[in-house]
């Protein structure tokens, strides 16, 4: 499994972008980007997944370098609720079920 | 539509019982996974069941524990003999089809063990 390597935590105030960056430096050619945010208490939700270049849902965009080593979330305007973990993961169509969260990035977004 | 569903949300037991963990799926995904969570980490894979059959039992940390799913829909995770050391989130999870893809989470059972 390629291993991820991420921020512990961040801070942010409302209304900021907010960009978070993985690196997975041993990424494999069949290996998806997904990105889970995590609220306390709860089970991860999905929020956006990308093989190479940009993706943008309602939610974050993902960027991702030509040579896939690395990947950026970006949270356009943070609110208070977008306080969470934010978990970078990557795997292959194979395997790829098995989900290798790691430890995750603590934001913390305030006034 | 109805997300996952988990039950108990708690559960607390004495070292050495035996507890049942049971998670209800969204309609109609074929995929269903167990994960474990202790504080501080993220969450880790336990098992992976395609239909009624698991297909990857590899995140099973011993043979104490156990699942089933033998109707292709309800899973329970069985636990036998707990330490403490099991103590923590048990979260399942269910896809319509397995991969690298979305996951619906339920909320979690948190089982401590005393």
């Amino acid at each position: 499994l390629a291993k991820t390597t991420q921020p512990i935590s961040m801070d942010s105030y409302e209304g900021q972008e907010v960009n978070i960056t993985c690196s997975h430096n041993n990424i494999a050619t069949n290996d998806y980007i997904t990105w889970y945010q995590q609220f306390p208490s709860q089970g991860p939700r999905f929020i956006i997944q990308g093989y190479k270049t940009k993706v943008t849902n309602e939610v974050a965009s993902l960027f991702i370098p030509a040579d896939r080593k690395s990947s950026t979330l970006s949270l356009p305007r943070v609110s208070l609720s977008d306080t969470a973990v934010y978990y970078c993961l990557v795997g292959d169509t194979n395997s790829g079920y098995a989900l290798n969260f790691g430890k995750g990035t603590s934001l913390l977004v305030t006034p | 539509g109805a997300g996952v569903s988990q039950t108990p949300s708690n559960k607390v037991t004495e070292k050495g019982k035996y507890v049942e963990l049971r998670c209800d799926p969204i309609s109609g995904h074929t995929a269903l996974y167990w994960y474990r969570q202790s504080l501080g980490q993220g969450p880790e894979f336990l098992i992976y069941f395609q239909g009624t059959g698991a297909a990857d039992d590899s995140g099973l940390p011993n043979d104490r524990f156990f699942a089933v799913r033998p109707e292709g829909s309800v899973s329970t995770l069985k636990i036998q003999r707990t330490e403490r050391g099991d103590s923590a989130v048990y979260l399942c999870a269910s896809s319509p089809n397995a991969g690298p893809y979305e996951q619906y989470f339920g909320p979690g059972t948190r089982l401590t063990v005393t």
